[in-house]
C-alpha cells in the first residue's frame, strides 16, 4: 500500500534551517511528482511547491523561492524540503503529498505532517 | 500570488446540501480544468474529495461533487452527515508549474 511516512517534529532558533523528510513506498517513487503544504497555526493550508523525483526539477511560488528547496533520493524513495533563514511565522505543520494519475493537484497521498517549531 | 477565495464558514442540518464556491481569476480556476478539493480534519491529514473539478476518488461518497463556472468552482456536499464536519480547500493550477489552495471553508453541521 502506497504510504508517506515524514520525518519528527523539529524545534529551530530564528535563522535557522529545516530539513523535512518524506520517506514514500508502495509504488515506483519517480512516476509520480510530491508537493510539499504547510498550514501555520490558525491559519489555512500552504502550497510550498513540488519536485519531480525522476529529474530533480522543482517549482516554487515567488514566496518560497531563494528560501525553500526540495530534493530527492531515488536510491531509499525519499524526498526532502529543506526551509532556510526560519522565522517564527514558519512554525507550522508542514505535509508531503504524492499528485496521483490526474491532471494536477490530485493529492491522493499524504504523509502524517511534521510540526516546525520556530522559536528563540 | 494570493489565495483563491472561499467563504469562511458553511453550514447546514444532516441531510440538507451546502455549496462552497472557490473563486480565483482567469489566470486560474478560470482557465485549467485543474481544481481539487480537500477536506480537512483536525490533527489529520487533508483528504481528496474532488479532483479535475468533477471527478471523485474511490472511497469518497457520491454526496461530494464539484462543479465550475467562469472564475468560480464549486463544491456541494449533499445529504449532509455529522462526518462531513470539517474545513474544506480548493486547490487550482494556475499555470508553470505554479498552483494555489483557498482561504478555506469550516463546514459546520447544525
Amino acid at each position: 500500500q502506497v504510504q508517506l511516512v515524514q520525518s519528527g517534529a523539529e524545534v529551530k532558533k530564528p535563522g535557522a534551517s529545516v530539513k523535512v523528510s518524506c520517506k514514500t513506498s508502495g509504488y515506483t517513487f519517480t512516476d509520480l511528482y510530491v508537493h510539499w503544504v504547510r498550514q501555520a497555526p490558525g491559519q489555512g493550508l500552504e502550497w510550498m511547491g513540488e519536485i519531480n523525483p525522476n529529474t530533480g526539477g522543482t517549482s516554487y511560488p515567488q514566496k518560497f523561492q531563494g528560501r525553500v528547496t526540495m530534493t530527492g533520493d531515488t536510491s531509499i524513495s525519499t524526498v526532502y524540503m529543506e526551509m532556510s533563514s526560519l522565522r517564527p511565522d514558519d512554525t507550522a505543520v508542514y505535509y508531503c503529498a504524492r499528485d496521483g494519475w490526474g491532471g494536477g493537484s490530485d493529492f491522493d497521498y499524504w504523509g502524517q505532517g511534521t510540526l516546525v517549531t520556530v522559536s528563540s | 500570488q494570493s489565495a483563491l477565495t472561499q467563504p469562511p464558514s458553511a453550514s447546514g442540518s444532516p441531510g440538507q446540501s451546502v455549496t462552497i464556491s472557490c473563486t480565483g481569476s482567469s489566470s486560474d480556476v478560470g482557465t485549467y480544468n485543474y481544481v481539487s478539493w480537500y477536506q480537512h480534519r483536525p490533527g489529520k491529514a487533508p483528504k481528496l474529495m474532488i479532483y479535475e473539478v468533477n471527478k471523485r476518488p474511490s472511497g469518497v461518497p457520491d454526496r461530494f461533487s464539484g462543479s465550475k463556472s467562469g472564475n468560480t468552482a464549486s463544491l456541494t456536499v449533499s445529504g449532509l452527515q455529522a462526518e462531513d464536519e470539517a474545513d474544506y480547500y480548493c486547490i487550482s493550477y494556475r499555470g508553470s508549474s505554479l498552483y494555489v489552495f483557498g482561504t478555506g471553508t469550516k463546514v459546520t453541521v447544525l
